[in-house]
């Protein structure tokens, strides 16, 4: 079974620092994609990394993949309150069907 | 175009009751998904539809929880005889293929037993 973990669970900073957030598994999965969650709504997607060592801008978002692709971080600088939300990494597996395996998410909130 | 859509938004039912939760996927999206959420939890993987049939049934908790799809596209989660913990919200998501492709979310039920 492939799971994946993240870390911190929650995370609580001011406007204007930077962060990191992380997500690691002990398998190896073909691709990584990382969505936040916002009150109310379903899951956006953000990124997808696909590469190991793999480094993807979004902004003032920058994604990296694990050269042994088991794991990756999303780091943001600068944040700002609509960085507010759940964000979630989902591994995508090597297994026919169950293609998605969804980590617990790490839940941040930006204070203005 | 029209996102991925799922009715109602909300239910409430007494326990032993049962409930059905519609999705409607995006138009041409052929693999379908569907997962449970707790408050404040990541997702859990229930079935996955490629067309009408379910390769992966494997995350379904419990025979009380059924699913189908009919003409590739509207999909039925069924949940007989509900009990308190099948309180979370259900999300559909849809994609044009199953594998890597993006997953596009509907806004959930909340089903809430009491």
């Amino acid at each position: 079974t492939q799971l994946l973990e993240q870390s911190p669970q929650f995370l609580s900073i001011q406007e204007g620092e930077n962060l990191t957030v992380y997500c690691n598994s002990s398998s190896v999965f073909s691709s990584l994609q990382w969505y936040r969650q916002e009150p109310g709504e379903g899951p956006v997607l953000l990124v997808t990394v696909v590469t190991g060592g793999e480094v993807k801008k979004l902004k003032r978002l920058t994604f990296q993949f694990g050269d042994a692709r088991k794991d990756s971080s999303l780091h943001i600088t600068a944040a700002q309150p609509g960085d507010t939300g759940l964000y979630l990494c989902a591994g995508v597996g090597n297994n026919y069907g169950q293609n998605f395996v969804f980590g617990p998410g790490t839940r941040l909130s930006v204070l203005p | 175009g029209a996102g991925v859509s799922q009715s109602p938004s909300n239910k409430v039912t007494e326990k032993g009751k049962d409930v059905e939760l519609r999705c409607d996927p995006i138009s041409g999206h052929t693999a379908l998904y569907w997962y449970r959420q707790s408050l404040g939890q990541g997702l859990e993987f229930l079935i996955y539809f490629q067309g009408n049939s379910a390769p992966d049934k494997s995350g379904l908790p419990s025979d009380r929880f059924s699913a189908e799809r009919t003409g590739g596209s509207v999909s039925t989660l069924t949940i007989q005889r509900t009990q308190q913990e099948d309180s979370a919200v259900y999300l559909c998501a849809s994609s044009l293929a199953g594998s890597s492709y993006e997953q596009y979310f509907g806004p959930g039920t909340r089903l809430t037993v009491t």
